[in-house]
């Protein structure tokens, strides 16, 4: 089972600033990582898919890059809306699909 | 707009049994495999099963292997998952997804709101 290690466990952060969370796999994933936003009461949302694709409708301030073990979400500039749990999942090597523990982003 | 609602969750004891439904719309369901992933109070998402568009592939999580099944009816575009001897650890929301694209494991864009089952005596 590949095994994804997120981190910081929380960023705390003002609006404005730059996030970068970090996923890393216990081995290669190749690209086939995604990204996903969790809000209390609320479904996942898909952000970034195979490491650098934005899924529909994400904002451009959302940026996805790696490949094999280390991979980077990236927020360029936080908007309010963006405090939230973040999610990695890889799909190169299943059953299971993983995912990894999640990244709290929150209000300094 | 592609949309995927949940039910059949509720409060059971343990080595009970309990059967989620998810109804899809907005897409052509047949086509698309599907998953159900579940969150436990205070943890992070965990895949539970997969099933491929026509049945052929069914895929579970070692930790609900041989007591949650995996089903689906084309024909009424829904999505079931039937859970016996259940356990506290199944404690969850429960959600289905559907991979953005058709064919394989692919990343889930479609989630619905989930619902929750609660395992407690």
């Amino acid at each position: 089972e590949i095994v994804l290690t997120q981190s910081p466990a929380t960023l705390s952060l003002s609006p404005g600033d730059r996030a970068t969370l970090s996923c890393r796999a216990s081995q290669s994933v190749g690209s086939f990582l995604a990204w996903y936003q969790h809000k209390p009461g609320q479904a996942p949302r898909l952000l970034i898919y195979d490491a650098s694709n934005r899924a529909t409708g994400i904002p451009a301030r959302f940026s996805g890059s790696g490949s094999g073990t280390d991979f980077t979400l990236t927020i360029s500039s936080l908007e309010p809306e963006d405090f939230a749990v973040y999610y990695c999942q890889q799909r190169n090597n299943w059953p299971p699909l993983t995912f990894g523990g999640g990244t709290k982003v929150e209000i300094k | 707009e592609a949309q995927l609602v949940e039910s059949g969750g509720g409060l059971v004891q343990p080595g009970g049994s309990l059967r989620l439904s998810c109804a899809a719309s907005g897409f052509t369901f047949s086509n698309y495999d599907m998953n159900w992933v579940r969150q436990a109070p205070g943890k992070g998402l965990e895949w539970v099963s997969f099933i491929s568009t026509n049945d052929y592939t069914i895929e579970y999580a070692d930790s609900v292997k041989g007591r949650f099944t995996i089903s689906r009816d084309n024909a009424e575009n829904s999505l079931y998952l039937q859970m016996n001897s259940l356990r506290a650890e199944d404690t969850a929301l429960y959600y289905c997804a559907r991979p953005r694209t058709k064919g394989g494991p692919h990343a889930f864009d479609i989630w619905g709101q989930g619902t929750m089952v609660t395992v407690s005596s």
